[in-house]
């Protein structure tokens, strides 16, 4: 159990152009997803918390203009990077938290890597 | 703020040894403390986790030590193995326990 899937495992696009980025929790209710953000060789550093119904909470320093963050239902949340730039080419990552179970456990989706050129 | 420091961030190991990586944090209050191993490309694993009413948790190669007093906790891996290479990171959740703060991670590295 506890599965997350993410959709595209990898992209490229061109400058200036949008991608967005599913992250679905395939078999239990995410009222809480998060975002990363992973460059080579580095930690994961949460880019916003998503949370369903209502708006996103982003981190200090990361544009919500650019970063388009949709929890549209309790099992899919969606990353939008507009007007993409070279420098946002990075491993993009979603978490869940099934908030109905006493524990700080989070699932990651398997990734999107995101190329800008 | 809160935060979460690991080291080393190298970690070089002949098979068969072990290998031991460290994290402080800053938060009194966390007493969650899981620890993930993500391979290149992939998504981060959890591997083992500790609450703070235990001091100790094993299983089988590896264990979570935890020394509240000192705000640190350590992964311990025993008998390490090629497959063991990877990168590993510590975690902790931030004041209230919404958030996940990771450490800087450890690159291990297990030579045959």
């Amino acid at each position: 159990g506890a599965v997350v899937s993410q959709h595209p495992s990898w992209v490229i696009c061109k400058s200036g152009t949008s991608v967005k980025i599913e992250c679905r929790s395939l078999d239990f209710q995410a009222t809480t997803m998060f975002w990363y953000r992973q460059f080579p060789k580095q930690s994961l550093m949460l880019m916003a918390t998503s949370n369903e119904g209502s708006k996103a909470t982003y981190e200090q320093g990361v544009e919500k203009d650019k970063f388009l963050i949709n929890h549209a239902s309790l099992t899919l949340s969606t990353l939008t990077v507009t007007s993409a730039h070279p420098e946002d080419s990075s491993f993009y990552i979603c978490s869940a938290r099934d908030m109905t179970r006493p524990t700080y456990e989070q699932y990651f989706g398997p990734g999107t890597r995101l190329t800008v050129t | 703020g809160e935060n979460v420091e690991q080291h080393p961030s190298t970690l070089s190991v002949q098979e068969g040894d072990s290998a031991v990586i460290k994290c402080t944090y800053s938060d009194s209050a966390s007493n969650y403390f899981p620890w993930y191993k993500q391979e290149l490309g992939k998504r981060p694993q959890l591997i083992i986790d500790i609450r703070s009413n235990v001091g100790e948790k094993k299983d089988q190669r590896i264990a979570v030590t935890l020394n509240k007093t000192a705000k640190h906790f350590s992964l311990h891996i025993t008998e390490t193995q090629p497959e063991d290479s990877a990168v590993y990171f510590c975690a902790s959740p931030n004041t209230g326990g919404f958030k996940t703060i990771f450490g800087a991670g450890t690159r291990l590295f297990v030579k045959a």
